[in-house]
């Protein structure tokens, strides 16, 4: 079965350092994964996704993450956090049925502390 | 931008009573998501749409049913509001080409 873990359910860092949100899958094939970030009382909002190539994908806000194929983690990154990064971030994996359907698994959350 | 919007953010209704919440998307996606959130649990699937008239069940769908009469239109229906509905509700859409999916901003719906 096809399935996400975040093993943290909180991290707290400090304004201008950088930041880790952890994240590992279990897939059949060739994994899709994708990051999420909630403000609080707001929808999931896009932030990256990997499908193939480079194993280093940036996405918006200037985060970042890396797909790691051996140890089947694909954990956020921002070289320099701020109080505005404190949300709610979500890893999701999508189900490999073939095809253009695939529904989306998502990981429990972590909610990512920032202080000033 | 893709644009997914909901009929309402908050929303209160009475034990019994027959709640629809509604889903408009305005990018000519194919598929179409219904998730409930409750803290600890995470996102969990309750329906879903590839097509216009079709659905299927999601991992939770007992107590929901749900619409889809137009491509940009995906309806959840709880048939009978219980307490342990109370949640917040996201909807969500993608397009088969991009497979990530795009979120409305939720509704939160307390059932008393």
């Amino acid at each position: 079965a096809q399935s996400v873990a975040q093993p943290e359910d909180q991290v707290n860092v400090a304004e201008g350092n950088p930041l880790t949100v952890k994240c590992t899958y279990s897939v059949s094939g060739n994994p899709y994964l994708f990051w999420y970030v909630q403000y609080p009382n707001r929808g999931l909002q896009f932030l990256l996704k990997y499908i193939t190539g480079d194993n280093l994908v940036k996405g918006s806000y200037g985060f970042e993450a890396e797909f790691n194929k051996s140890q089947t983690s694909f954990h956020l990154k921002k070289p320099s956090a701020l109080v505005s990064d404190s949300a709610l971030y979500f890893c999701a994996v999508r189900e490999n049925y073939g095809g253009s359907q695939g529904n989306l698994i998502f990981g429990k959350g972590t909610k990512l502390s920032v202080k000033p | 931008d893709v644009k997914v919007t909901q009929s309402s953010r908050y929303l209160v209704k009475r034990t019994g009573e027959k709640v629809f919440l509604e889903c408009v998307q305005d990018m000519d996606h194919e598929n179409m998501f219904w998730y409930r959130q409750d803290p600890g649990l995470g996102l969990r699937l309750i329906y879903f749409s590839y097509d216009v008239k079709m659905k299927e069940k999601g991992d939770i769908p007992e107590g929901y049913s749900v619409s889809r009469e137009k491509k940009e239109r995906f309806s959840l229906i709880l048939e009978s509001a219980s307490t342990n509905q109370t949640s917040m509700y996201l909807c969500a859409s993608s397009s088969g080409r991009l497979y990530e999916q795009y979120f409305g901003p939720g509704t939160r719906l307390t059932v008393t």
